[in-house]
């Protein structure tokens, strides 16, 4: 099975500054990776698909990139609405593990 | 408007059984792969089941397989997992997942979740 890996484990960071995500792959998944936010209480929500595409609706600040088994995704100008936990997925194969998720907050 | 509407959670003692339900008004519901993917209090996202438009073409994850099974009645646009032989590492919030039409499972439609507590 792929295993993934995020880095960090959480994050606190200023409205406006750039954020990096960084998600890992145990073997290569080529762009079949996915990003997701969480808010607390509401179910995950869609960012990007196949490691650069973003979902419909997506605010641009949001972006992806990688392939093989290094992934990031970035955040231009954090925003206080961007509070969350950011998950990526390996769709590659089943199972279609999820990383360990990201905590972002506001300093 | 696409929504997924599960049910079907509550407290269940360990070995015991319960079958979740996810209702999916809004959209030509057989057309679309779908998958269960749960949350542990506190914890991240662990994907557990999927299941083709047709029915046909099923997966799993370890941790499930020979106890947990996902069907779909295409006619009532309903998507199920039967949950048996329950443990109290099953206790998670169950999220009922769409697919998109593309190449892969990850999921552009999410519902509110339904909690499946395991304990005596």
């Amino acid at each position: 099975d792929i295993q993934m890996t995020q880095s960090p484990s959480s994050l606190s960071a200023s409205v406006g500054d750039r954020v990096t995500i960084t998600c890992r792959a145990s073997q290569g998944i080529s762009n079949y990776l996915a990003w997701y936010q969480q808010r607390p209480g509401k179910p995950p929500n869609l960012l990007i698909y196949a490691a650069s595409t973003l979902q419909s609706g997506v605010p641009s600040r949001f972006s992806g990139s990688g392939s093989g088994t290094d992934f990031t995704l970035t955040i231009t100008s954090l925003q206080p609405e961007d509070v969350a936990t950011y998950f990526c997925q390996n769709f590659n194969s089943a199972p279609f593990t999820f990383g360990p998720g990201t905590k972002v907050e506001i300093k | 408007e696409v929504q997924l509407l599960e049910s079907g959670g509550g407290l269940v003692q360990p070995g015991g059984s319960l079958r979740l339900s996810c209702t999916a008004p809004g959209f030509t519901f057989s057309s679309y792969a779908m998958s269960w993917v749960r949350q542990a209090p506190g914890k991240g996202l662990e994907w557990v089941s999927a299941i083709s438009g047709a029915g046909g073409t099923t997966y799993y994850a370890d941790s499930v397989r020979g106890r947990f099974t996902i069907s779909r009645d295409n006619s009532k646009n309903t998507l199920f997992l039967q949950m048996n032989n329950l443990r109290a590492e099953d206790s998670a919030v169950y999220y009922c997942a769409r697919r998109p039409n593309t190449l892969g499972y990850f999921f552009d439609y999410w519902g509110q979740g339904t909690l499946v507590t395991v304990s005596s």
